[in-house]
């Protein structure tokens, strides 16, 4: 089945510090992936999307995230944390052709001082 | 600017009662979607919409009403037999996948109605 996984539910980060969040999907084809940011009581956003070409996607707030066929993964990285990026993180995917997306189950980022 | 504009942003629902969910968009996509949040089980889909006067069911549409008579809007009726209705719920909207066209694009989300039951 196609799915999508987020292992972890919750990072507690300094600020200043590199964020990584991971990501692994599985899909028979390389499929179309994307990341989404949630501030509280808010819709999501996307940060970027990923469906060929370029393994490495830069998206908006400083965020990118690498494609790796070889793990199943396509986690997102920041070099350098501000307290504004404290929010919930999903990773989304979808086969060529599907109208529907899958979620991850999210990832909560605690920002500390 | 165009957006999705989801009302109310707070939601109460007595025991038995349908309510009903708006959701508007200004973008001109064709395909919509509703969205059901819980704490640690991400986003499942209810309802989807491709296209005006259609519309298929989703992962979890059980207790759940909808219908697509605009392109603009596609609101979200919350019937007495969803036992379990306290949730924030998103809608979405997208350019419609066609043949695997536009597979790339991006669902845009509005900011969602969160519903309790009093």
């Amino acid at each position: 089945a196609q799915s999508v996984t987020q292992p972890d539910i919750h990072i507690t980060v300094s600020e200043g510090a590199s964020l990584e969040l991971r990501c692994n999907y599985s899909y028979g084809a390389t499929p179309y992936l994307f990341w989404y940011v949630q501030s509280p009581g808010q819709g999501l956003q996307l940060l970027l999307k990923y469906f060929s070409g370029d393994t490495l996607v830069q998206g908006i707030k400083g965020f990118e995230a690498e494609f790796k066929r070889s793990q199943s993964s396509f986690n997102l990285r920041k070099p350098s944390v501000h307290w504004s990026d404290a929010a919930e993180y999903f990773c989304a995917g979808r086969s060529f052709g599907n109208e529907k997306l899958t979620f991850g189950t999210g990832t909560r980022l605690t920002i500390i001082p | 600017d165009g957006g999705i504009t989801q009302s109310p942003k707070y939601l109460f629902r007595k025991e038995g009662q349908n309510v009903t969910l708006s959701c508007e968009q200004n973008l001109n996509h064709d395909a919509m979607y509703w969205y059901r949040q819980d704490p640690g089980q991400g986003l499942r889909l209810i309802y989807y919409s491709q296209i005006v006067n259609d519309f298929q069911k989703g992962d979890i549409a059980e207790g759940y009403s909808v219908s697509r008579e605009k392109k603009e809007s596609f609101p979200l009726t919350v019937t007495s037999a969803q036992k379990n209705p306290t949730a924030f719920y998103l809608c979405a909207s997208s350019i419609t996948i066609y043949r695997g066209e536009n597979s790339n694009q991006p669902q845009h989300f509005g900011d969602g109605t969160r519903l309790s039951i009093l």
